[in-house]
């Protein structure tokens, strides 16, 4: 089956704690993004990849890290979460025409 | 900064009645996608539009891309509770990001 998967779907830390959310795909997409969703600001992107070894940032990229080392796993990476980042996050994997696929979202919660 | 706005923001309608959300900007796009979210859950492509005035059905959506893929429209007819969710519209923008409006939440009453 098709699918995105990340691990934690939920994750309850303290401020300054350094977190890692994995992120998974299996199908073979070269496009992988990570996104977080707010009430009142929508989806927002925070880092993309177009291939292994190729990230950029996207619009809210500060404080977040990424590596994409496979082709199938593009991990998101809290150096030193904030309450500010308390957020419903997504990754997604897109096809050649940027349509994306998006895992079942992962809830952080930075106390 | 590259926009997209959507309308209305929220919808509530009765079972069996017809609707229509839009998704505008003031750039060009390529192509733009149409997604479904529901409440805890990650968005699902609906459709991708690609040529300016192309019209795609979905059983009983419809959407449609402007002549000058500037904006684009979602109609769903006999609308039924299991329409109910967030309705986004995404592009990709000329430097690869991918941006999404801000949604429209439609509900669906029984």
């Amino acid at each position: 089956e098709a699918q995105v998967t990340q691990n934690p779907r939920y994750l309850i830390t303290v401020t300054g704690k350094k977190l890692t959310v994995t992120c998974s795909q299996n199908m073979n997409h070269e496009y992988m993004s990570w996104y977080r969703q707010d009430p009142g600001l929508g989806l927002r992107q925070i880092y993309y990849s177009m291939n292994v070894e190729v990230t950029d940032k996207g619009d809210v990229p500060e404080g977040y890290k990424v590596s994409r080392k496979e082709k199938r796993n593009f991990p998101l990476i809290l150096e030193s979460p904030s309450p500010n980042q308390t957020s419903l996050y997504f990754c997604a994997s897109g096809n050649p025409h940027y349509e994306q696929y998006f895992g079942p979202g992962t809830r952080l919660t930075v106390t | 900064t590259q926009l997209l706005e959507q309308s209305p923001q929220f919808l509530s309608i009765q079972e069996g009645e017809n609707l229509t959300v839009y998704c505008n900007s003031s750039s060009v796009f390529s192509s733009l996608q149409w997604y479904r979210q529901e409440p805890g859950e990650g968005p699902v492509l609906l459709v991708t539009v690609v040529t300016g005035g192309e019209v795609k059905k979905l059983k009983r959506l419809t959407f449609q891309f402007g002549d000058a893929r500037k904006d684009s429209s979602l109609h769903i007819t006999a609308a039924q509770p299991g329409d109910t969710g967030l309705y986004l519209c995404a592009v990709k923008t000329s430097y690869d990001k991918v941006i999404f409006g801000p949604g429209t939440s439609l509900s669906v009453i029984p």
